[in-house]
Order: structure tokens, then C-alpha cells, then sequence
């Protein structure tokens, strides 16, 4: 059973670009959650999404950031126009269910240039 | 979201155990207990959960003070590859495994 999967491990893109993460939570895993660490900083919390639906978008930025668990596939944390400031690594995770282990993928590091 | 506290930093030598604390005073009755960790240039790793009772697995045991205010990891032999940034964190029972994390403490592991 792999476990959470995340592509691409890096990602460079210029200001102004779109930037797409995928997450591939664990087989039989239907929450998912997205976390935000910037250089030198602590794990932020950003969304918690079940199967085609957002739970909790409390930590998502009101603008440019958005993030889909659709039925078939991965879920995609979308940052579109890329500025300097979101350079950070985006870590998914997910669970089976509430108040049980969450599962971390390797992250995704994403350099704005 | 009920807060923790956490020592910035803690040392300990191979081989001996190692006994994490974290304050949680302001802890509700269906708040979980949980603890991870992240190593270098890692995600972060679940090592143990808790709500009252004691709580042991193959990584670490949890003790779990009988008020709830505080509770301690302990990694009963470090090795080296236990140097991480340990995390607790509170959950609301019931509701999301939505994590807030602190700043952790961060363990150093001496040969």
C-alpha cells in the first residue's frame, strides 16, 4: 500500500504562472488535508477537503489559491499567478477518518523565480 | 482551538529515554491528544494519539495526566534518527483530524 504520494517533489515557476500540486491520498483514504510550511516556519493548516467537497477553507488565502478532491483521482491544491511569497513546501495528508493517524506525503517544494 | 505548550528544544544521548512534556491546560473533554514529528527536509510523521488513557505503540507511549492539563512523550531508547521537531497537538473529538501545529519542541540526539 503506498502512501501519500505527491508530484512533482519540486516545482519552479516564474511570477505570474500557475502553479498545480497533486495528492494522491492512501488507498481507501477520503479526507485530505493540505498544509502550507514556509522557509523557516512553522506547518500552517489550509483546507481539509472530502470527496468532492471542502470541509474547512479556513486557511486558504481569500485569492488565487484554490483546491479540488474530485470523485476519480488526485486532489490539486491551484495557485494561480505564482508570487515570491508563496515559495514554500505544500504538504498533503490524509486519513480515514477523523481523530485517527494522518498520513503526510513527502511534500512539494515550490520556488517562485 | 485549544493551545499547547511545548519546550523550544530538549537534548538527550543515544540509547537513553527521552521524556517530551507539553502543557495543554486549556484542554476540553473530547479534545484528542495527538503527537507527530517532522525530521529534516521531511513531512511529518504521526507517532501517537491519546484522549485519557495511557496509549503505547511500537514508536512511543503517551502518559496522559489524570486532570488531561498535560501529557508526555516518551521514546523509551533514542537513537539518532529520533532528532526531529515533536509536535502536539489538540484535535477536537468528533469533528476534523485538522491539524494546528505549534512550533514544537526540537529533540537533539547525542551520539
Amino acid at each position: 500500500n503506498a502512501g501519500v504520494m505527491q508530484n512533482p517533489r519540486h516545482l519552479v515557476r516564474r511570477r505570474g504562472q500557475e502553479a498545480r500540486l497533486r495528492c494522491s491520498p492512501m488507498k481507501g483514504h477520503s479526507h485530505v488535508y493540505w498544509y502550507r510550511q514556509l522557509p523557516e516556519e512553522g506547518l500552517k493548516f489550509m483546507v481539509y477537503l472530502q470527496k468532492e467537497n471542502i470541509i474547512d477553507e479556513s486557511g486558504m488565502p481569500k485569492e488565487r489559491f484554490s483546491a479540488e478532491f474530485p470523485k476519480e483521482g488526485p486532489s490539486i491544491l491551484r495557485i494561480q499567478q505564482v508570487v515570491r511569497g508563496d515559495s514554500a513546501a505544500y504538504f498533503c495528508a490524509s486519513s480515514l477518518g477523523v481523530n485517527t493517524e494522518a498520513f503526510f506525503g513527502q511534500g512539494t517544494r515550490l520556488t517562485v523565480v | 482551538d485549544a493551545k499547547t505548550t511545548q519546550p523550544n528544544s530538549m537534548e538527550s544521548n543515544e540509547e537513553e529515554p527521552v521524556h517530551l512534556p507539553c502543557n495543554h491546560s486549556t484542554i476540553s473533554g473530547t479534545d484528542y491528544i495527538h503527537w507527530y514529528r517532522q525530521l529534516p527536509s521531511q513531512g511529518p510523521e504521526y507517532v501517537i494519539h491519546g484522549l485519557t488513557s495511557n496509549v503505547n505503540n511500537r514508536m512511543a507511549s503517551l502518559a496522559i495526566a489524570e486532570d488531561r492539563k498535560s501529557s508526555t512523550l516518551i521514546l523509551h531508547r533514542a537513537t539518532l534518527r529520533d532528532a526531529a521537531v515533536y509536535y502536539c497537538i489538540l484535535t477536537y473529538g468528533g469533528a476534523t483530524n485538522k491539524l494546528i501545529f505549534g512550533t514544537g519542541t526540537l529533540l537533539a540526539v547525542q551520539p
